[in-house]
């Protein structure tokens, strides 16, 4: 079973500043196949990413993602108010066994 | 529109059995991949099993592996997720997800708003 573990547990940040969420493999993800979500209180998890570094439906130009083999990352190039959350990244290349990492929360510094 | 709409969760006590359903709406349904997901409370999200369009391959999480079995019904648009041998760790909300392909992996571009299941006695 592959684990993700995501970096750091809780970013603390201003509006319009830059985030940057790290999420790292236990072993290699084939194909990048690794997605990220958005989750806020209350409310089921949002595709953001997909595929490492595919913008899901609707998903403003400021989320992208990157990354390869053990190492990925999202990054929020300017905050916006709606943006502060929880992320979770998520691999799909181990079938079937589908993992999550334990999130990253962003919160308003 | 895509909607996943759940039920069957509540309070059940250890040892007992409960039966998860997920409506699905607005899409081909027996062409995409379904999936639970559950979240323990404050906790983050944790897949619990997945299923291919015509139930031909079938994945579960070493938690809940020989105490869930997945299912679907193509011809009624639903999915289920039948749970015995309830554990006080099984307490979650339980979430139907949509894969965007039809094997039974991959990731989820839908969400259902999730049904609570509490163990207890």
């Amino acid at each position: 079973e592959i684990v993700l573990t995501q970096s750091p547990g809780t970013l603390s940040l201003s509006p319009g500043e830059r985030a940057t969420l790290s999420c790292r493999a236990s072993q290699s993800v084939s194909s990048s196949y690794l997605a990220w979500y958005q989750q806020k209180p209350g409310q089921a998890p949002r595709l953001l990413i997909y595929g490492a570094s595919s913008r899901a439906t609707g998903i403003p130009d400021r989320f992208s993602g990157s990354g390869s083999g053990t190492d990925f990352t999202l990054t929020i190039s300017r905050l916006e108010p709606e943006d502060f959350a929880v992320y979770y990244c998520q691999q799909y290349g181990s079938s079937p066994k589908l993992t999550f990492g334990g999130g990253t929360k962003v919160e308003i510094k | 529109e895509v909607q996943l709409v759940e039920s069957g969760g509540g309070l059940v006590q250890p040892g007992r059995s409960l039966r998860l359903s997920c409506a699905a709406s607005g899409f081909t349904f027996d062409d995409y991949a379904m999936h639970w997901v559950r979240q323990a409370p404050g906790k983050g999200l944790e897949w619990v099993s997945g299923i291919s369009w015509n139930s031909g391959s079938i994945g579960y999480a070493d938690s809940v592996k020989g105490r869930f079995t997945i299912s679907r019904d193509n011809a009624k648009n639903s999915l289920y997720l039948q749970m015995n041998s309830l554990r006080a760790e099984d307490t979650a909300l339980y979430y139907c997800a949509k894969n965007p392909y039809y094997g039974a992996t991959g990731y989820f571009d839908y969400w259902g708003q999730g049904t609570l299941v509490t163990v207890s006695s």
